[in-house]
């Protein structure tokens, strides 16, 4: 069964600071990574997806990396502001299946 | 930009009623799926639905639960008999022309059963 992971639960950076964010899953033998934030009491919206046979994925600020052999993807935040205070989700697919198993989360609070 | 769009927003419910959910997935997306989110705890997939059948379900999607597509762009998930732990946040989702795609979210409905 696939578990996913994600390093730190919470993190509390002044504006400005460059960050990165971590995700470990289990099975490495995923089809796509997604990365998603979630805003408190709302929905998610997708930031980034990486297919399998990627290593990296940008937009914007946000510059998302898959390590499919290890188990692992980071989601790289440049030059943070207050409006990216969030929940940030990592979800991962397997091949063969249509449904994303997510990792609990990263708390993101980005002070002014 | 299109959206996935869900109603009600926030449904409170007495335990054994029967809820339904309604989404309008994205319009020319083929894939559905329903997710919740039990506060504080983590996203968990519910049912994925396509060309008018379930194409597959996790093992909290038990017999109390359905979903239906009864017109072109409406996607419902009812549950029969509300229980307490059915209290959660329920996303709808969809997504495009194949497995690769983006799955996108809608902004969720609030399920309270008390």
């Amino acid at each position: 069964k696939q578990e996913v992971t994600q390093i730190p639960a919470a993190l509390s950076v002044p504006e400005g600071e460059n960050l990165v964010l971590n995700c470990s899953f289990t099975d490495s033998a995923i089809y796509n990574l997604q990365w998603f934030r979630q805003d408190p009491g709302k929905g998610l919206t997708s930031l980034l997806l990486i297919q399998s046979s990627q290593r990296e994925q940008t937009s914007g600020r946000l510059n998302a990396s898959l390590d499919k052999s290890s188990g692992r993807s980071t989601l790289y935040i440049a030059a943070s502001q207050p409006g990216d205070s969030a929940t940030y989700l990592c979800a991962v697919r397997l091949s063969g299946y249509s449904t994303l198993t997510f990792g609990k989360g990263t708390m993101l609070l980005v002070s002014p | 930009e299109p959206e996935v769009t869900q109603t009600p927003s926030h449904q409170v419910t007495q335990m054994g009623q029967e809820v339904i959910l309604r989404c309008v997935p994205i319009s020319n997306h083929l894939y559905f799926y329903w997710y919740r989110q039990i506060l504080g705890q983590k996203v968990e997939f519910l049912v994925s639905f396509y060309n008018n059948e379930i194409s597959e379900k996790s093992e909290i999607f038990d017999d109390q639960f359905s979903v239906e597509r009864p017109d072109g762009s409406n996607f419902t998930l009812k549950i029969r008999s509300t229980k307490l732990e059915d209290s959660a946040m329920y996303f709808c989702a969809s997504s495009g022309t194949g497995t690769a795609d983006t799955q996108y979210f809608g902004p969720g409905t609030r399920l309270t059963v008390l």
